[in-house]
């Protein structure tokens, strides 16, 4: 499949650890934030979202962060497998509307 | 259900040329959005339609537009293409306007190259 991007930062973990990714956001009006998984060859995939007025929030596997204060957000992976290889973008909107605007994106690399 | 439906997947132009590319949101999605993803520049934002109406535009020049049909199935054209047009085009639906309900389907996107 097609790279999405040649040169991403690149996060490499053994299978099983547990992964952080980090975003710093830019609208301090954003009041909305995602974050999605993107493998080769396809369009990016829904992993899970936080609204400003909550800073944690969790799934399957899965908890984002938001630090309004510093204008951050992370993702942490649980037990990392290597089906969460791909690239990791996260997302703020404001206002409500479908206008995001996506951080430059986080390679993941799980090692087995 | 079906996902979100882009065509053509790939395709190859010279600069110059004009390109349209096609986008059928899930069934029952009123929204549709669209993104060009480039190495350089990432995911950027093009426009936003909904009920028909463009309701949001990225900072793209006017060579890049849109529309949406009655059924909500959308188009993209790009005019007078650039050697930097080369991206992978996504488009994006969500049953609402807004983010109410907390996700975007993301279509597998139609790889423009311009030669």
């Amino acid at each position: 499949g097609e790279s999405v991007g040649l040169h991403l930062p690149t996060l490499s973990v053994q299978e099983g650890d547990n992964s952080i990714i980090n975003c710093a956001y830019s609208n301090s009006a954003s009041d909305y934030f995602i974050w999605y998984k993107q493998e080769s060859g396809k369009g990016p995939q829904f992993i899970i979202d936080i609204r400003s007025n909550m800073d944690k929030r969790q799934g399957q596997r899965v908890t984002v962060l938001l630090n309004k204060t510093v204008k951050h957000l992370s993702l942490q992976i649980a037990a990392t497998q290597p089906g969460d290889s791909a690239v990791y973008f996260c997302a703020e909107a404001s206002g409500g509307y479908n206008k995001l605007i996506f951080g430059a994106g986080t390679r993941l690399a799980v090692h087995p | 259900k079906a996902g979100v439906t882009q065509t053509p997947r790939y395709l190859i132009k010279t600069r110059g040329q004009q390109v349209t590319l096609s986008c059928s949101p899930i069934s029952g999605h009123r929204s549709v959005s669209w993104y060009q993803q480039t190495p350089g520049q990432g995911l950027q934002f093009l426009f936003e339609y909904f009920s028909e109406t463009q309701r949001n535009k990225g900072n793209f020049p006017g060579r890049f537009s849109g529309r949406q049909f009655s059924n909500s199935r959308s188009e993209m054209n790009v005019s007078t293409l650039e050697l930097g047009d080369s991206a992978l085009y996504l488009c994006a639906s969500s049953i609402q306007g807004r983010l109410n309900t907390g996700e975007l389907f993301f279509g597998e996107g139609s790889r423009l190259t311009v030669l």
